[in-house]
């Protein structure tokens, strides 16, 4: 299995520009977690997904951030428009029944 | 909803010597409290994990203990290697592992050859 796979790996964008990041979690995982990670803030959920329908999205910051998992192996966060206190390391995890989570390698995002 | 603080921030160890982080939850409810490792540049690892029903799991050089009276679990790494180094978080959740994981603050440890 290639494990939960994120792209783009790095993402520079110009304050006020929409940016979309993407996520496959494992196949056969029925939850999606997409998380972000600061150094003042640590790791914080933001939304997650069972079986593609959202489950909590109270840690999504504000109307600017949105996210989708129109199937079962695909996911996006969109932030539209950004601002650079949305710099910081995305990641996307996946999970099933009891087993632990699978984290991707992130995408990190610098908003200039 | 469900706070975890973790101690210490930076543990500075000599190889060869043990090493161990500790947290505290706050939801008597929790029930699953998994470490994940965090090496540079790459997401969290799941390492170990302990459910409420049990008080010890090791695994080789990693074990954790749990203590739900407290409401506090430890991870302790024995003969410390250099790939050891990294960072370590703590998380705590209610459910059986599959919901809004709530993480301590990390625990940045470095190994000294």
């Amino acid at each position: 299995d290639a494990g939960v796979i994120q792209s783009p790996r790095h993402e520079v964008t110009e304050m006020g520009q929409e940016v979309t990041l993407r996520c496959k979690p494992i196949s056969g995982h029925d939850y999606l977690f997409w998380y972000r990670q600061t150094m003042m803030r640590g790791l914080e959920l933001l939304i997650y997904f069972n079986n593609n329908v959202p489950i909590d999205d109270s840690g999504m910051p504000e109307d600017r951030f949105s996210a989708k998992m129109p199937n079962a192996s695909f996911s996006t966060l969109k932030i539209q428009p950004s601002e650079p206190r949305d710099s910081a390391v995305y990641f996307c995890a996946s999970t099933r029944g009891t087993s632990g989570y699978t984290f991707g390698s992130g995408t990190r995002l610098t908003v200039v | 909803g469900e706070n975890v603080e973790q101690h210490p921030s930076t543990l500075s160890v000599q190889e060869g010597d043990s090493a161990v982080i500790k947290c505290t939850y706050s939801d008597s409810a929790s029930n699953y409290f998994p470490w994940y490792k965090q090496e540079l540049g790459k997401g969290p690892q799941l390492i170990i994990d302990i459910r409420s029903n049990v008080g010890e799991k090791k695994d080789q050089r990693i074990a954790v203990t749990l203590n739900k009276t407290a409401k506090h679990f430890s991870l302790h790494i024995t003969e410390t290697q250099p790939e050891d180094s990294a960072v370590y978080f703590c998380a705590a959740t209610e459910s059986f592992g599959n919901e809004k994981l709530t993480f301590g603050t990390g625990t940045r440890l470095t190994i000294i050859p």
